[in-house]
């Protein structure tokens, strides 16, 4: 089974304070994905990446930033967190063969910043 | 981007088969639709995806009109632990950018 874990379930910062949410796939996975949930808004894809050291900016890029140093992990940081970037933070992770982009998610890290 | 409409809702007996409906009339020839679902406090799970014929696998069905207009998610036997937001979603284009609407909460009750 394809597994994705993320560091954190539950994360609480201060407003200011620089922020790492890590990602890391066990099943060699070319893509990997960055979104937040909110409720309302749905799942919006903040940056994505198709292979180390590659990044694509999302849906909402600002105030993040990304590095994938190595296939396996992908890593959100921000900056300097914010009051409006407390979220539910999913990460997931596709193979790219022909059209088969299933993508696996992990269990989330909710972030609340203070 | 193709989008799709779903109900907000729906409920379903346990046993009983769960069909999901999906409307997404500005598809196009070569986008496929996925279903996608998430269990509460818990990451976004892949069911089953098509192009134009019917797919099946241990998880569901997926029925797609001849038009590609519509499509169905069928779970068969639905239990309680398929109590979920079901997300229906065209595949754009790039990279495998899914757009997550906002889904359809499907309750199981006994």
């Amino acid at each position: 089974d394809v597994k994705v874990t993320q560091s954190s379930r539950y994360l609480v910062k201060r407003t200011g304070e620089k922020v790492f949410l890590e990602c890391v796939q066990d099943m060699d996975h070319e893509n990997m994905f960055w979104y937040r949930q909110d409720p309302g808004l749905g799942l919006r894809l903040i940056y994505f990446s198709y292979d180390v050291k590659m990044k694509e900016k999302g849906d909402i890029p600002e105030g993040y930033s990304v590095s994938r140093e190595k296939k396996e992990r992908f890593s959100l940081i921000l900056e300097s967190a914010s009051t409006n970037q407390t979220s539910m933070y999913l990460c997931a992770s596709s193979i790219t063969s022909g059209r088969r982009d299933e993508q696996y998610f992990g269990p989330g890290t909710r972030l609340t910043v203070t | 981007d193709a989008k799709t409409t779903q109900p907000p809702s729906m409920d379903c007996a346990e046993g009983r088969a769960a069909n999901l409906p999906c409307n997404h009339s500005t598809i196009s020839g070569n986008e496929y639709v996925y279903w996608y679902r998430q269990i509460h406090s818990q990451g976004p799970q892949y069911i089953i995806h098509g192009l134009k014929n019917n797919e099946t696998n241990e998880m569901a069905s997926l029925i797609i009109t001849e038009d590609r207009k519509s499509s169905t998610l069928i779970l068969p036997h639905a239990t309680l632990r398929d109590t979920a937001v079901y997300y229906c979603i065209v595949l754009s284009g790039g990279y495998n950018k899914l757009i997550f609407g906002a889904g359809t909460r499907l309750a199981v009750h006994p």
